[in-house]
Parts: C-alpha cells; structure tokens; sequence
C-alpha cells in the first residue's frame, strides 16, 4: 500500500462548487504540506501542517482552507471553485525527527479541472 | 525575482552521456538542497539531497553545492531514456518556517 494517498486523483466540478481533497499517511510523519502545480510553474505551497494544531499558510492559500484532522489526514478545501484552480494538487509529508533533512514525501497527486 | 532558478529546457542528450542540470536560488542563508525526479503525470520523487559544499555521488548521479555561488547542480551519468523526465530542485529557506522552494522545473529528453 502506497504511504501517502489521496483521494479523489481526478475530479471535475463547476464554478462556485465547495470541493474537498483528501490525503492520508501511513508513514508516522508529523508535517504535511499541499501544493499545486501548474505547467511551467513548477509546485507552489498552499498550507502546510507541523502538527496537528499547528496549520500555516503558504505561498497561494487565497481561496483554499485546510483541515488536520489527525496526524495522519491533512484535507484541502476549496470553498467556491474557480476556473483558475484547475491544476494537479499534490499532499506531502515529512519527518523532522532527524535534524536537519525533512525529505518530503508526495502523495500520487490528485488532478483538478473546474468548469 | 524567482527564488529558485532552473533553465526549463527541454534538455536533450543522447543515450550515454552525461546530462547537467542547473539551479541557482536567491536565498544565501538555504542549508538544505534536493533534487526530485517527476515523471509526466505522476509525483515528484528524491533522488538527492545535499547540504555541504562539494559532490556527493549515489549511483549515476551527483549532486554539487557551491553556496557562495548559490549554485547547486545535478549531473547524470551514463544517461539512459529512463532518466527522461523532468528534475524539479528544491530549495529550503532559512526563514522560521524553513518551507521548500522549488524551481520550475527542467524537462530532461534522453534519446536512444
């Protein structure tokens, strides 16, 4: 079984729809973090996790809201979808017990059109 | 001024050689370096990380950190059309949030 995963890994949705993705670990990982990706955009963090009650923003979080739910389910709401957030959104987890490295781990990815 | 700098490409080189990746980032105060392989359609995955200047070597490939350059660098050997695809550097700040950044990404076309 895969250790980060997400659901769903395609939807289609309308402008002004609430949409809600999914991830979950199974790695024990303590931070977890969602960004998109865009062609030509490289990933860009929306929210990022440390702990459970700790939730910060990132680079792009206009228009989305997260919830960490446990440590091992972060989720990414977006309240009223736009054309614009059409974009592969990707989950990631990583583990700062051993100072210094934080590797993230990405989830399989889950691809997002809005009509 | 992006923070992290990679020449998109694409990149080709043939079956064989070595293909040289670069990335420049902005941020003097950066200790960690990564370099993710992101096959189309799918997630990014480590292939290195680094964080001392110099050369650290795994398998086919090598990373090299140059901070007063601000320079990190990946180099693949004996490349193989397997290795197509595109390398994403990452970089992490030195901020209190210590987030990755990453560059755009440089698409990598190993012909046969």
């Amino acid at each position: 079984d895969a250790d980060v995963t997400q659901t769903p890994r395609n939807r289609i949705t309308k402008t002004g729809k609430r949409i809600m993705l999914e991830c979950s670990q199974t790695k024990g990982h303590d931070r977890m973090y969602w960004y998109r990706q865009d062609p030509g955009l490289g990933l860009r963090l929306i929210y990022y996790s440390f702990d459970v009650k700790d939730i910060n923003k990132g680079e792009i979080s206009d228009g989305y809201s997260v919830s960490r739910q446990a440590q091992a389910k972060f989720s990414l709401s977006l309240e009223s979808a736009i054309p614009n957030q059409t974009a592969l959104y990707f989950c990631a987890t990583s583990d700062f017990k051993t100072v210094g490295t934080d590797t993230q781990y990405f989830g399989p990815g889950t691809r997002l059109t809005v009509l | 001024q992006k923070e992290v700098e990679q020449n998109s490409g694409p990149l080709s080189v043939p079956e064989g050689a070595i293909a040289s990746l670069n990335c420049t980032y902005s941020d003097r105060g950066s200790q960690s370096f990564f370099w993710y392989r992101q096959y189309s359609g799918k997630s990014p995955e480590l292939i290195m990380s680094i964080y001392s200047n110099g050369d650290k070597e795994d398998g086919r490939f090598t990373a090299q950190l140059n901070k007063a350059s601000q320079y990190v660098s990946l180099l693949i050997r004996d490349s193989q059309p397997s290795d197509s695809a595109t390398y994403l550097c990452a970089v992490k700040s030195s901020g209190s949030a210590r987030q990755l950044t990453f560059g755009s990404g440089t698409q990598l076309t190993v012909l046969p």
